[in-house]
């Protein structure tokens, strides 16, 4: 067990779809976190949370959403997205920002 | 110019030998260093951190910090083949309370029997 659970691992959808990614961890953490994974290029943060609160957004679309009702759970809303935005998304967490990353196995999306 | 440099590779060694994986950043302020490693798909997982100039060392592995030349290494000693696997250089600039964890493309290492 990875101590942060993502699913589904694997999501198709057609760009007026609606769709959620779901994590949860059990690490007792802070901070929990959105990256991006495209293939050639750097993991992209997209949106980092502590103690519930979203403190970083780093100009990611409106059409990813995140929300993070605890500080155990951690999801992101998916609406009427484009091909370009298919790619490995990985929830992480951490015991504050700055400390190491405990990563999830991610969701591999297609965007159809 | 990127934030976090790495050579993409890959990097083949023996099995047995040192592998060298190298990393460039270039944000000064930059306070704390980590090395993931990422199985082919996989998600990554902590190797090494480290915050200090100089060297670090746990089992096989040594990271190496120099902030004057702004750079990060890893060090794996007799490498096997299930080090195999995509590197990540990743730093860190906490000033101002924020996250500014930025990482780099990877390097590919291939560990050959």
């Amino acid at each position: 067990e990875t101590g942060v659970t993502q699913t589904p691992r694997h999501l198709v959808m057609g760009m007026t779809n609606k769709k959620s990614l779901k994590c949860e961890q059990h690490l007792g953490h802070n901070a929990m976190y959105w990256y991006k994974q495209s293939a050639k290029k750097p993991l992209e943060l997209m949106f980092v949370y502590s103690l519930e609160e979203r403190v970083e957004n780093n100009s990611v679309p409106s059409r990813f959403s995140p929300e993070c009702p605890n500080s155990s759970h951690l999801f992101l809303h998916l609406h009427t997205l484009q091909p370009e935005d298919s790619a490995l998304y990985l929830c992480a967490s951490s015991q504050d920002p700055g400390s190491p990353l405990h990563f999830g196995n991610g969701t591999r999306l297609t965007v159809t | 110019q990127k934030e976090v440099e790495q050579n993409s590779g890959p990097l083949s060694v023996p099995e047995g030998a040192i592998a060298s994986l190298n990393c460039t950043y270039s944000d000064r302020g930059s306070q704390s260093f980590f090395w993931y490693r990422q199985y082919s798909g996989k998600s990554p997982e902590l190797i090494m951190f480290i915050y200090s100039n100089g060297d670090k060392e746990d089992g096989r592995f040594t990271a190496q910090l120099n902030k004057a030349s702004q750079y990060v290494s890893l060090l794996i000693r007799d490498s096997q083949p299930s080090d195999s696997a995509t590197y990540l250089c990743a730093v860190n600039n906490l000033t101002g309370g924020g996250n500014k964890l930025t990482f780099g493309t990877g390097t590919q290492l291939k560990v050959e029997l």
